[in-house]
């Protein structure tokens, strides 16, 4: 069964660091791109972070700089290094592999495989 | 960056009503659109990808069309299970996802 797990979340004080890890299983994990994506409480999805199965990797403007993703194919784990945190990085983290789909002379990309997410607190 | 809106924000609809939700793109996007279901406390999941194409496993009723700018996610007769939050997602450029469209019971 193709299977991603989330760990590491849990409560943290303003300018804290914490380190989300997503283990994966039933796939061949080195072949895909590996996405975050976060969920506050209350609100619509909001990308996060990609890398490619050769690390090249992107970040959303909000965590730039304070969020380091990064991935070890030998151990089939994804992880997600939060410093600097605040009280708006507050939210559920979901993994999610990233598919990609040959169509109508198009190349698609989409996250067909999703966590159930770990909740991040950010909070004195 | 790429900015998406979806219309309307909220709906309430009956078992067996048609249901469409609108998905706006800040520049053109060609098909490069996605749309997700989530339930509270559920991870989402994945509906359509490239505006139209129908991820395996999900019921026919689901359709999407569109291109360019502007796109649209019909349910063409609505099931009890159908109720939740829908998004759409564009990957011509990374990732951005809409705010959401929460479909609850009339």
């Amino acid at each position: 069964e193709v299977q991603l797990v989330e760990s590491g979340g849990g409560l943290v004080q303003p300018g804290g660091s914490l380190r989300l890890s997503c283990a994966a299983s039933g796939f061949t994990f080195s072949y895909y791109e590996m996405n975050w994506v976060r969920q506050a409480p209350g609100k619509g999805l909001e990308w996060v972070s990609y890398i490619s199965g050769s690390n090249t990797i992107y970040y959303a403007d909000s965590v730039k700089g304070r969020f380091t993703i990064s991935r070890d194919n030998a151990k089939n784990s994804l992880h997600l290094q939060m410093n600097s945190l605040r009280a708006e990085d507050t939210a559920i983290y979901y993994c999610a592999r990233e598919y990609t789909s040959s169509s109508r002379g198009h190349y698609y990309y989409y996250m067909d495989v999703w966590g159930k997410g770990t909740t991040v607190t950010v909070s004195s | 960056d790429i900015q998406m809106t979806q219309s309307p924000s909220s709906l309430s609809a009956s078992v067996g009503d048609r249901v469409t939700i609108t998905c706006r793109a800040s520049q053109s996007i060609s098909t490069y659109l996605n749309w997700y279901q989530q339930k509270p406390g559920k991870a989402p999941k994945l509906l359509i990808y490239g505006a139209s194409s129908l991820q395996s496993g999900v019921p026919s009723r689901f359709s999407g069309s569109g291109s360019g700018t502007d796109f649209t996610l019909t349910i063409s007769s609505l099931q009890p299970e159908d109720f939740a939050t829908y998004y759409c997602q564009q990957s011509y450029t990374i990732f951005t996802f809409g705010p959401g469209t929460k479909v609850d019971i009339k």
